[in-house]
C-alpha cells in the first residue's frame, strides 16, 4: 500500500528559484492538504483541497501555490523561494469532507533555502 | 494564530510510569484528534474524540475532552520505549474543512 506519497525527500535551493513538491495519494480521497513543519510552532496549514479543481488557504499560503486538478495529485509550487521557507513540508490526505476522519500523512519533504 | 498549545513541551519518564500530555486550544471544535510522530517522519493518527463525548479509551491510550475549558489530556499508561515520539493534538474548526495542531509534547521514555 503506496499511501500518501510525497517527492523529493529532500531538497536545496537558492534564493529566488522556483520548484514543485509533489503529493500522491492512492486511496481516492477527496482532502488533501500541505503543512510545513518548523522547529517549537508545531504544524501550520498552507493550503487544502476539498477535490478536484477546489482549493482554499491555510493559515501561511504566502509565497505558495496549489492547484488539484485530479483527485490523485495535490502539488505545493514554490514561486521564488526564500530562506523564510525553510522547512520540512509534509502533504495529508483524508476520504470525505465531513468531520471525523483521519489525517494520512506523507513522510515529508525537507527543503532549505540558501 | 489559531494554533492550540500542548504542555509540557518536553517530558522525561521511566518505563512502566504513565504519561499525560494537555491540549489547549481556541475556537469551537467538531472534534479533537491526536497525533504521534516519530523523528524524522509523517505524522500517524492515534485516537479521535467527538466533542459531545467527554472520555475515550483505545489500547493504552485514554483522552479527555472538557469542552468549556477547550482542552483536552491523552493519557498513555504503563509506557515503553517505544512510545518514544512527538504527540499532537489537532482541532477541526467549526464552519472550515481546516485541521489545526498544536505545537506538540515531545516524549522520552527511559528503558
Amino acid at each position: 500500500n503506496a499511501g500518501v506519497t510525497q517527492t523529493p525527500k529532500f531538497q536545496v535551493l537558492k534564493t529566488g528559484q522556483s520548484m514543485t513538491l509533489q503529493c500522491a495519494q492512492d486511496m481516492n480521497h477527496e482532502y488533501m492538504s500541505w503543512y510545513r513543519q518548523d522547529p517549537g510552532m508545531g504544524l501550520r496549514l498552507i493550503h487544502y483541497s476539498v477535490g478536484a479543481g477546489i482549493t482554499d488557504q491555510g493559515e501561511v499560503p504566502n509565497g505558495y501555490n496549489v492547484s488539484r486538478s485530479t483527485t490523485e495529485d495535490f502539488p505545493l509550487r514554490l514561486l521564488s523561494a526564500a530562506p523564510s521557507q525553510t522547512s520540512v513540508y509534509f502533504c495529508a490526505s483524508r476520504t470525505g469532507t465531513e468531520w471525523g476522519e483521519k489525517l494520512f500523512f506523507g513522510s515529508g519533504t525537507q527543503l532549505s533555502v540558501l | 494564530s489559531q494554533q492550540g498549545e500542548e504542555d509540557p513541551q518536553a517530558l522525561s519518564i521511566q518505563e512502566g510510569e504513565n504519561a499525560t500530555m494537555n491540549c489547549s486550544y481556541k475556537t469551537s471544535i467538531n472534534n479533537l484528534q491526536w497525533y504521534r510522530q516519530n523523528s524524522g517522519r509523517g505524522l500517524v493518527h492515534l485516537i479521535l474524540i467527538r466533542s459531545n463525548e467527554r472520555e475515550k479509551h483505545s489500547g493504552r491510550l485514554r483522552v479527555t475532552l472538557d469542552t468549556s475549558k477547550k482542552s483536552s489530556s491523552l493519557l498513555i499508561t504503563a509506557s515503553r520505549a517505544a512510545d518514544t515520539a512527538s504527540y499532537f493534538c489537532a482541532t477541526g474548526t467549526s464552519g472550515t474543512y481546516k485541521y489545526i495542531f498544536g505545537t506538540g509534547t515531545r516524549l522520552k521514555v527511559l528503558a
